[in-house]
């Protein structure tokens, strides 16, 4: 099973709104990572975790919480968003924190903003 | 907000003829690079790899081609098909696992 699942698809939130993504791999891999991408741009790191604890965080603003509750699952907590936040966020996750460890990524949770 | 009038550079090919996807990288200390793939609707794939000891690697059907004095990275696929259509980004690592994504190119085939 090489697959990122992530849920759900697609998501609308007022600003006012506290919602959660929710992403589940079953690969055994231990860095899991969260993406912010706008349309027609790359993907943007937002979140790494390496064995379960938090590693990297890109300046990211504190209406954007993440979890790991295991080693199979990260979550995205959303409270207070702005419309500007709204875009494509991608898990994903590899073996681990080695130079040549391919990434598999999610499909992706499309969010809206309102 | 988002840039308005941001256009990914792309490159239209004719089903079964052979592209050409370039990306110029930034730090000459990156030494592992990738391509991925990106479906309409989905996230990015691997395709492929090249550390930079290499300066050629063939998979099937791409070949991902290194010019470290131009610190240039180019992804050829032969014989492209409708299905090949996406964008593409290159990524450079260069001593840390976290890959920095390039622009990207967006690949339309006409059948």
């Amino acid at each position: 099973d090489t697959e990122v699942t992530q849920t759900p698809k697609h998501l609308v939130m007022g600003m006012t709104n506290k919602k959660s993504l929710k992403c589940e791999q079953h690969m055994g891999h231990r860095a899991m990572y969260w993406y912010k991408q706008k349309a027609k741009k790359p993907p943007e790191l937002m979140f790494v975790y390496s064995y379960e604890k938090l590693s990297i965080n890109e300046s990211v603003p504190s209406r954007f919480s993440p979890e790991c509750p295991n080693s199979s699952l990260l979550n995205l907590h959303l409270h207070a968003l702005q419309p500007e936040d709204s875009a494509l966020y991608l898990c994903a996750s590899s073996q681990g924190a080695v130079l040549t460890d391919t990434q598999y990524f999610g499909p992706g949770t499309r969010l809206t903003v309102l | 907000g988002e840039s308005v009038g941001l256009h990914l550079p792309t490159l239209s090919v004719q089903e079964g003829d052979n592209s050409i996807i370039n990306c110029a990288y930034s730090n000459s200390a990156s030494d592992y690079f990738i391509w991925y793939k990106q479906e309409s609707g989905k996230g990015p794939q691997f395709i492929i790899d090249i550390r930079s000891n290499m300066d050629k690697r063939q998979g099937q059907r791409v070949t991902v081609l290194l010019n470290k004095t131009v610190k240039h990275l180019s992804l050829q696929i032969a014989a492209t098909q409708p299905g090949d259509s996406a964008v593409y980004f290159c990524a450079e690592k260069g001593g840390s696992y976290i890959p920095t994504f390039g622009r990207g190119t967006s690949l339309i085939v006409h059948p």
